[in-house]
């Protein structure tokens, strides 16, 4: 069975430029995370939808970023502009909703640099 | 709110020492805990997980015991090797909600 599927891998760009990252959860899984990692603060959690419905937003750091799911089979992390600071790896994963004991599955992160 | 700690590291260690990577939590109710594994490049990948108190989980010769009385879920393994150089999470899903809580990971080297 495909995993997460993440895509770019990583992406390489300058201040001030758009960038998109896309995520395709696992089919059947209904609830998605955005996650970024850092070495300063660890693993944090940004935002997260349950059936394309985004439950908790709390975590995005500022408005240049922002997260869309338009069906349930793909999601995108939008930051415009981007800065320096934003360079870290990004995560997506997905789980099944309603089923509690069940884990997080995710992809294998999208690596941004910005200049 | 609900939360785990987990041992800071680094931990550095001899191929074939035991390792203990300690985990302890806070929650009300009663949640899930687990345990993942991020190897370099890659992303966080399940080792086990346990769903309820005195639950062992186990994989990969790695063990945790979901201990009520302690908040406690310690990931521990016998003999180490150099493969399992990676950085260890401690994680827990509180009970009705979807969203998990993850430790600041604990990073392994084992050296040969």
């Amino acid at each position: 069975d495909a995993g997460v599927i993440q895509s770019p891998r990583h992406e390489v760009t300058e201040m001030g430029q758009e960038v998109t990252l896309r995520c395709k959860p696992i089919s059947g899984h209904n609830s998605l995370f955005w996650y970024r990692q850092t070495m300063m603060r660890g693993l944090e959690l940004l935002i997260y939808f349950n059936n394309n419905v985004p439950i908790d937003d709390s975590g995005m750091p500022e408005d240049r970023f922002s997260a869309k799911m338009p069906n349930a089979s793909f999601s995108t992390l939008k930051i415009q502009p981007s800065e320096p600071r934003d360079s870290a790896v990004y995560f997506c994963a997905s789980s099944p909703q309603g089923q509690l004991n069940q884990p997080q599955h995710f992809g294998d992160g999208t690596r941004l640099s910005i200049l | 709110g609900d939360s785990v700690t987990q041992m800071e590291g680094p931990v550095t260690l001899s191929e074939e020492a035991c390792l203990t990577i300690n985990c302890t939590y806070t929650a009300t109710g009663y949640p899930s805990l687990f345990w993942y594994v991020q190897y370099p490049g890659e992303g966080l990948q399940l080792l086990l997980k346990a769903t309820k108190a005195d639950d062992k989980g186990s994989n990969k010769g790695f063990e945790a015991t979901y201990r009520k009385e302690t908040t406690s879920f310690h990931l521990e393994k016998g003999s180490v090797q150099v493969s399992d150089s990676a950085v260890y999470f401690c994680a827990l899903k509180p009970p009705g909600n979807n969203d998990m809580r993850f430790g600041a990971g604990t990073r392994l080297t084992v050296k040969p």
